[in-house]
Formats: C-alpha cells, structure tokens, sequence
C-alpha cells in the first residue's frame, strides 16, 4: 500500500493552523498513524487509528479521514512545532511511511 | 517507561553483514501484545519497514519482512537478554542509512522508537 503525503513542505507563523494531507493507495479504514521527526532525531508518534490521539501529545494535534483521504491539523502553532511530518499506513505488513511534509516555522 | 537502546557498528564494508541489537528496559520481547520492529531511514528512500518478530502464546514467534531485504535480513529475539537483533548480509552502498528499532503496538503503531544507528556501507 502506498502512502503519499502532500504539500512536501510548508511554511507557516506561530498560531497558525496547518493540514498536512495523506491517500493511500487502497482503503485502510482507519489503520493509520502520524509522527513528528525532527532534526537527528528518531520519529515520534503523534496520531493512531487516525484520530486517536497518543497519550503525552498536545491537543492542538488532532487527526482525521478513512478509507483512503487522511488528514493531520496543527493549530496554534508554536516554534517546537517545526519539523518533518510522515503518515504511515497500519492496515498490514509492510508498514508503509509517505514521503513526508517539512513544516517550517516563520 | 519503555526504552530502547541500539548498538552495532557504524561502518560496514560491502558484501559483509550489518549486525545491530536492540536492547529493551521496560517491556519484554515475549510480550503478547508488543511487536519489535527495524525500520531505515536514507535520503533516497525515506522511511523504509525493514521486518519485525513479536511472539503470541497461539502461534510461538513470528516474523515478518519487507519483500525488498526478505533474501537477505533476519530479526531474531533474545529471551536471555530482553533484546532483538537484526542481521542484512551482503551489504551495497544502497543500505546505507539510519536504522531504527521500534516497538508496535497494536502490531502496527510504532509507539517507542530507539535513537538511531548511522551505518554506512564503505570500503
């Protein structure tokens, strides 16, 4: 199953609110995730089952979609919030990522 | 908390095996519910699923692989040791890249990730 992400990047001001967008190439229901990787660092998940929010992450973070359209929000955005973001199909092995989204802060 | 620590070399020369261990605290390998998984990161090909083991009183240990090492990687748990290892032989340039191990949940949420391994393939 291939995920492809869009934009591939984006640039956004502190307390804006941004979508990063994601389709699958076969309905996935709602077996899917969103991390957060920033710079030299490993990927952090920040979204399963498309909606569900993992425990610890802030709630201006949400997720949404099925089938094969998903979507991440970011709203009020704040300076730690810069940095590559990537769904990943869950549906089954292989675990596919998309390509990913760079989210720069002005 | 669940942590998982990476160790193995950095540098592997080509037609070698590339050998990393995971070590975990705060979970155990033989967890009904956790998978344990390997997953690259290189420029060229973004995030890549390598394979995982996890282990289901029904069904003993299972292993899954991407079709695209399947020849050649091998996960393998280690009871004794509460870890998990992956081994890729007959290493390229191509598998040069960042490896992660990370535990599923779920099966397919990867929840906690370890810090990273550099390893570049290089005579």
């Amino acid at each position: 199953i291939q995920m492809t992400q869009s934009p591939s990047s984006v640039s956004a001001s502190v307390g804006d609110t941004v979508t990063i967008t994601c389709r699958a190439s076969l309905d996935i229901s709602t077996w899917l995730a969103w991390y957060q990787q920033r710079p030299g660092k490993a990927p952090k998940l920040l979204i399963y089952a498309a909606s569900s929010l993992q425990s610890g992450v802030p709630s201006r973070f949400s997720g949404s979609g099925s089938g094969l359209d998903f979507a991440l929000t970011i709203s009020s955005l704040q300076p730690e919030d810069a940095a590559t973001y990537f769904c990943q199909g869950a549906l089954t092995f292989p675990l596919t990522f998309g390509q990913g989204t760079k989210l720069d802060i002005k | 908390q669940v942590q998982l620590q990476q160790s193995g070399p950095g540098l592997v020369k080509p037609s070698q095996t590339l050998s990393l261990t995971c070590a975990i605290s705060g979970d155990s390998v033989s967890s009904d519910t956790a998978a344990w998984n390997w997953i690259r990161q290189s420029p060229s090909r973004g995030l890549e699923w390598l394979g995982r083991t996890y282990y289901r009183s029904r069904t003993n240990w299972v292993y899954d692989y991407a079709a695209s090492v399947k020849s050649r990687i091998t996960i393998n748990p280690d009871t004794s040791k509460n870890q998990f290892s992956v081994q890729l032989n007959s290493v390229t340039p191509e598998d040069t890249a960042v490896y992660y191990c990370a535990r599923g949940f779920t099966l397919n949420y990867l929840d906690v990730w370890g810090t990273g391994t550099t390893v570049t393939v290089s005579s």
